[in-house]
């Protein structure tokens, strides 16, 4: 089955960017689409198809995906931006998988 | 505006069935899928299964095979998931999402309801 790791944490000081990877075998063959989660909230997707902004997502979201890896980049962290974020992807052998989650930190 | 809504809370016994309602509106049901994804309390998402609105089509996760069927109604624009058998480790928080017609995980969730709590207790 098909696995996406993802760090548990990561930490940004206030202004500075933020980089969060998902890391699975060859996945910058798949299209990857990353979420932001609040507590108490529904998700929200932030980036589709690796890199691609949804209407009334801030640039300073921004998506890479080659390799074996994924980012999910933040510019400018703002404390707003503290949440989970997950990864997600559809593969032949598992249908969708989502990663497991990083918790961004605002310092 | 574009939103989904679901049914409200519900509490189980194990070996109980649970169906869950999600109403659409502001954009044409049939042209999108709803995928179900549901997250235990402190832990991550889970992707139950996707069930495209224009044709029925479904996709389950092999974990829920058998246990799980999701179905739309057209004329009220709803999406149900129905979850049998229920077993403690299915509490959870449960939700639906606008996905594309075609297949899950293709543009990404774009839509989310807000949520519906399902505890599964004796």
């Amino acid at each position: 089955s098909y696995e996406l790791t993802q760090p548990l944490s990561v930490s940004v000081a206030l202004g500075q960017t933020a980089r969060i990877t998902c890391g699975g075998n060859n996945i910058g063959s798949k299209n990857v689409h990353w979420y932001q989660q609040k507590p108490g909230q529904a998700p929200v997707l932030v980036i589709y198809r690796d890199s691609n902004r949804p209407s009334g997502i801030p640039e300073r979201f921004s998506g890479s995906n080659s390799g074996n890896t994924a980012t999910l980049t933040i510019s400018r962290a703002q404390a707003g931006d503290e949440a989970d974020y997950y990864c997600q992807v559809w593969d032949s052998s598992t249908n969708v998988v989502f990663g497991g989650g990083t918790k961004l930190t605002v310092l | 505006q574009v939103q989904l809504v679901q049914s409200g809370a519900e509490v189980k016994k194990p070996g109980a069935s649970v169906k869950v309602s999600c109403k659409a509106s502001g954009y044409t049901f049939t042209s999108y899928g709803i995928s179900w994804v549901r997250q235990a309390p402190g832990q991550g998402l889970e992707w139950m299964g996707w069930i495209s609105a224009y044709n029925g089509n479904t996709n389950y996760a092999q974990k829920l095979q058998g246990r799980v069927t999701m179905t739309t109604d057209t004329s009220t624009s709803t999406a149900y998931m129905e979850l049998r058998s229920l077993r403690s480790d299915d509490t959870a928080v449960y939700y639906c999402a606008r996905e594309a017609a075609a297949a899950p995980a293709d543009y990404g969730m774009d839509v989310w309801g807000q949520g519906t709590t399902v505890t599964v207790s004796s």
